[in-house]
């Protein structure tokens, strides 16, 4: 699996939009982006994934680079209970196991 | 529609004991992972499993850990003779049958293993 690069940590006021990028400049044809988070120690919790285009779902959206070398998650209205380590991991999908780095830890401020 | 479900949620061990950790997938899903956490890192990939095979290990210790997933029942990970190093959070996830959409992997709220 291609290999994810993302900051160390971001803040954000609630209420805002918080955009998380994720760089895989060595992503493959057959590779999707997905996105998890982790709240405190809790099961890692699936947001979005995608190939090419876009995705949008009722908890975020993904955008994708045209050349597929980043992305960027957006969480459009950030809450509290957003506080999270968010991981950005590439995959074949095709029940291919998830390779995790050490993410974005997202701090949502009152 | 429940998710996945793994029990116990946590779990004391003295050294040299086993420890067997349950992971019921989703409905309708036939495939199921193990990861591991240790405390302050991430999670690492250890097994991957169908009904009755297993499909990669490749991040399975070479001993002491066995997993499996029969045909009735639940996936069951395995430490015999356990270490303190093996205490941890291991998670289980699940996913459903191969598709050309990017199979989504779900995850179960984990078992934390503590070995004294």
């Amino acid at each position: 699996d291609a290999k994810t690069t993302q900051p160390p940590s971001m803040d954000c006021a609630e209420g805002r939009a918080a955009n998380l990028p994720c760089n895989h400049s060595t992503i493959s044809g057959n590779e999707y982006v997905y996105w998890y988070r982790q709240i405190h120690s809790q099961g890692p919790q699936y947001i979005i994934h995608g190939l090419k285009n876009n995705e949008t779902n009722e908890m975020a959206s993904l955008i994708i680079t045209e050349d597929r070398k980043s992305s960027t998650l957006i969480l459009p209205h950030a809450t509290l209970r957003d506080t999270a380590v968010y991981y950005c991991i590439v995959s074949a999908g095709a029940n291919s196991k998830l390779t995790f780095g050490k993410g974005i830890t997202l701090s949502v401020r009152p | 529609n429940a998710g996945v479900m793994q029990n116990p949620r946590h779990l004391v061990r003295r050294r040299g004991q086993e420890a067997r950790l349950r992971c019921s997938p989703m409905k309708g899903h036939s495939h199921v992972y193990w990861y591991r956490q240790l405390p302050e890192e991430g999670l690492k990939f250890m097994v991957y499993l169908q009904k009755e095979n297993i499909i990669d290990e490749s991040g399975m210790p070479k001993e002491r850990f066995s997993a499996e997933f029969p045909k009735e029942g639940p996936s069951i990970l395995r430490i015999q003779q356990v270490v303190r190093g093996d205490s941890a959070a291991y998670f289980c996830a699940s996913s459903p049958k191969r598709s050309l959409a990017g199979e989504t992997q779900y995850f179960g709220p984990g078992t934390r293993l503590l070995v004294l």
